[in-house]
C-alpha cells in the first residue's frame, strides 16, 4: 500500500530564512508526486509536482522540490520565505492506475514570523 | 478554464439528520471526480472516487454515500448523520489521464 510520512507537524521560520518540508513516501512503482498547500478554511492549491525527467522541479511562489529515488523522499524548499507562505503543505502520492487518487501525508503547518 | 463548485460552504446540522453536499465542475467532460475529507490536525482520506455516470468506488466503509447523476456533478449523501461525520470535506477533478487533482473550496460539516 502507498503510503506519505511529513515527519514535520509544526515548523516555525522567520521571514526571510530558507524552507525545507520533508517528504517521504511508500510507493510500488514509478510515483507521480505532489505538493499541495491549504489557507485555513480554504481547498488544497497545487505548488508543484513530479512526474518524470528533471528530478529538482520548479513551482509557483518561488517553491521547488527535489526527488531523491533512493532515499524515497520528495523535500519542498524555498530559499526565503515570506510572511504570506504560513499555511499547511501537504505532500501526496499517486500514479500508475491509480485513476488520480492521492494518498496524502497528515501535512505540515508553517508558521512565519516578521 | 476549467473551475469547480463546491457548496454549502459551511453547514451546522444534527445528528440524525439527512446530508447533500454538492459539486460541480466547468469547462472539461468526462473528469474523475473525488470526495475528500479532513479531519481536524489529520491529511485527507480519500472517501469514493468516480471514473464516469454512475460508477462510484468507495475507498472506507462508513455511514455515507456517493452519486453521480450527470458527468460533471458529483454529489456526497448520508440519511443520518454521526458525530463522527464533522469535518472538512473537500471535492475534487482530475483528468482521466491521471494527472494532478484540482480541489474546491470545501465544507466545513459540523454534526451537533
Amino acid at each position: 500500500a502507498q503510503s506519505v510520512t511529513q515527519p514535520d507537524i509544526h515548523i516555525t521560520v522567520s521571514e526571510g530564512a530558507s524552507l525545507e518540508l520533508r517528504c517521504n513516501y511508500s510507493y510500488g512503482a514509478t510515483p507521480y508526486l505532489f505538493w499541495y498547500v491549504q489557507s485555513p478554511g480554504q481547498g488544497l492549491q497545487l505548488l508543484l509536482k513530479y512526474f518524470s525527467g528533471d528530478t529538482l522541479v520548479q513551482g509557483i511562489k518561488g517553491f521547488e522540490a527535489e526527488f531523491k529515488r533512493s532515499q524515497s523522499s520528495f523535500n519542498l524548499r524555498k530559499p526565503s520565505v515570506h510572511w504570506s507562505d504560513a499555511a499547511e503543505y501537504f505532500c501526496a502520492v499517486g500514479g500508475g492506475t491509480s485513476y488520480g487518487k492521492l494518498t496524502f501525508g497528515q501535512g505540515t503547518i508553517l508558521t512565519v514570523h516578521p | 478554464s476549467q473551475t469547480i463548485h463546491q457548496w454549502p460552504a459551511t453547514l451546522v446540522q444534527p445528528v440524525g439528520s439527512p446530508l447533500s453536499l454538492e459539486c460541480t465542475v466547468e469547462g472539461t467532460s468526462n473528469p474523475n471526480l473525488y470526495w475528500y475529507r479532513q479531519a481536524a490536525g489529520r491529511g485527507l482520506q480519500l472517501l469514493f472516487y468516480s471514473v464516469g455516470i454512475g460508477q462510484i468506488s468507495s475507498e472506507v466503509p462508513q455511514n455515507l454515500s456517493a452519486s453521480r447523476p450527470q458527468d460533471r456533478q458529483f454529489i456526497l449523501s448520508s440519511k443520518k448523520l454521526l458525530l463522527s461525520d464533522s469535518g472538512f470535506y473537500l471535492c475534487a477533478w482530475s483528468r482521466q489521464e491521471n494527472t494532478e487533482a484540482f480541489f474546491g473550496q470545501g465544507t466545513r460539516l459540523t454534526v451537533v
